[in-house]
């Protein structure tokens, strides 16, 4: 059975920390991974990630994914608490369902 | 730009009572999918579809039905509400399958 794993499941931290989120998968033909952030309403989407090694950034944020590890990381640098959310992993294997791990509650204190 | 307009944003149902959420998409895209939601669960779908009248099953599909008329619209199906059913739904929409989507505002569930 396909399925996504996420950890921690919640972090507490103070602004100017970094931080390190941890995703995990087992699919059968994996096409991607995503990364979302969520905050009051609706996912908003942060990254794909298709080949191994090859690190996306966006400002603070970035993610990397290690195939033979079956595993991604997303890092956020200098946390503010405006980074605070739900941190979603999916991961779309070649069956056309995306799959969705439990999330990460990030909550940065002042 | 809309983007994928979910209505309505909260709803209150008895046991038994039928509802539609609705869900539609201006993107053109042919991929178009429900969620639903519960605490510490991430999120689950429970149909998609990957074009006009073509939809099939996900991970939760029980005690919902979906079906795909046109390109814009996908509508979601509660055909006699149960408790298990109070969550917040979501639906995304996506060029194709495994690029990444755009979610709606999401709809508030709650059956007494």
């Amino acid at each position: 059975e396909d399925k996504v794993v996420q950890s921690p499941l919640s972090l507490v931290v103070h602004e100017g920390d970094t931080v390190t989120l941890n995703c995990s998968y087992e699919v059968t033909n994996f096409r991607s991974l995503l990364w979302y952030k969520q905050e009051k309403k609706a996912p908003t989407f942060l990254f794909m990630l298709t080949s191994s090694g090859i690190e996306k950034k966006s400002g603070r944020l970035s993610s990397i994914l290690d195939k033979k590890e079956l595993s991604s990381i997303l890092n956020i640098t200098a946390t503010q608490t405006g980074d605070s959310a739900i941190y979603l992993c999916a991961v779309w294997p070649n069956t056309g369902k995306l799959i969705f791990g439990q999330g990460t509650t990030l909550q940065v204190k002042p | 730009n809309a983007g994928v307009t979910q209505t309505p944003k909260f709803q209150v149902l008895k046991t038994g009572q039928s509802m539609t959420l609705q869900c539609a998409q201006d993107m053109n895209h042919e991929y178009m999918s429900w969620y639903r939601q519960d605490p510490g669960m991430g999120l689950r779908l429970i149909h998609y579809s990957v074009g006009a009248g073509i939809t099939d099953q996900g991970e939760v599909p029980n005690g919902y039905n979906v079906s795909r008329s046109t390109t814009e619209d996908f509508p979601l199906r509660l055909l006699s509400a149960a408790p298990s059913q109070t969550s917040v739904y979501f639906c995304a929409s996506s060029y194709e399958p495994r690029r990444a989507g755009t979610f709606g505002s999401g709809t508030r569930l709650t059956v007494v």
